[in-house]
């Protein structure tokens, strides 16, 4: 089974501050995708990145950086900088691909997600 | 640019009551899916479909139904509504062309209900 564990329940910052959101998940499956999705108080989600567990590279895109380490299962994001804006709920997911399959993932993991609230 | 439209946006039923929450998208995507989100909590799988014709149960499938009789529309089937339903809904869609892709699921703005 699949896990996905954010363990910051909220997280308040002041504007212009850098913050991190862990993400801890777990899997015995060696192929597998994590995602981050961004919650804004208007309930909609929106898909912020991809990663593949074959792809260890840090990604960066603008404020928003993405750290992906498999040694300790973790797939933090950091966001610097920070603005009024960026007030939401974030949550990490996961996805496998079996290994006796060629289908392709169907069903999102998500962890209970972390509610940054950026104060001006 | 439509993507994921969900109907109703909110909805308040008594006990006992039946209703279809909607689900379309306009991107052409084969597979769709339906969460509910609870407070506190992250997303859960109720049911998905890799196409028309095609569906299955996801985490907590008990106490609905689906039916996926189109490409764009799944609708979500709640036959005799119960407090434990009071929940975010939210439909989500994706498209898979080769196997072993971790497919980025889109969604919809939610449907919030009330079972009272």
């Amino acid at each position: 089974a699949q896990k996905v564990t954010q363990a910051q329940t909220e997280i308040s910052v002041v504007e212009k501050e850098d913050v991190t959101l862990d993400c801890v998940y777990e899997t015995r499956d060696t192929t597998y995708y994590l995602f981050w999705y961004k919650q804004p108080p208007s309930g909609e989600l929106v898909f912020l990145i991809r990663r593949n567990s074959f792809d260890e590279q840090n990604e960066i895109s603008g404020r928003y950086s993405w750290n992906f380490q498999k040694s300790t299962s973790s797939f933090n994001f950091t966001i610097t900088a920070s603005q009024v804006v960026d007030s939401a709920v974030y949550f990490c997911a996961l996805s496998v691909i079996p290994a006796y399959s060629g289908a392709g993932s169907y069903q999102l993991t998500f962890g209970k997600g972390t509610k940054l609230s950026v104060i001006p | 640019n439509a993507g994921v439209t969900q109907t109703p946006k909110f909805r308040i039923l008594k006990i006992g009551q039946s209703m279809t929450l909607q689900c379309t998208q306009d991107m052409n995507h084969n597979y769709m899916y339906w969460y509910r989100q609870d407070p506190g909590m992250g997303l859960k799988l109720i049911y998905y479909s890799v196409g028309a014709g095609i569906t299955d149960k996801g985490e907590v499938p008990n106490g609905y139904n689906v039916s996926r009789s189109t490409t764009e529309d799944f609708p979500l089937r709640l036959e005799l509504a119960a407090p434990s339903q009071t929940s975010v809904y939210f439909c989500a869609s994706s498209y898979q062309n080769t196997p072993g892709g971790g497919n980025i699921q889109y969604f919809g703005a939610g449907t919030r209900l009330s079972v009272l």
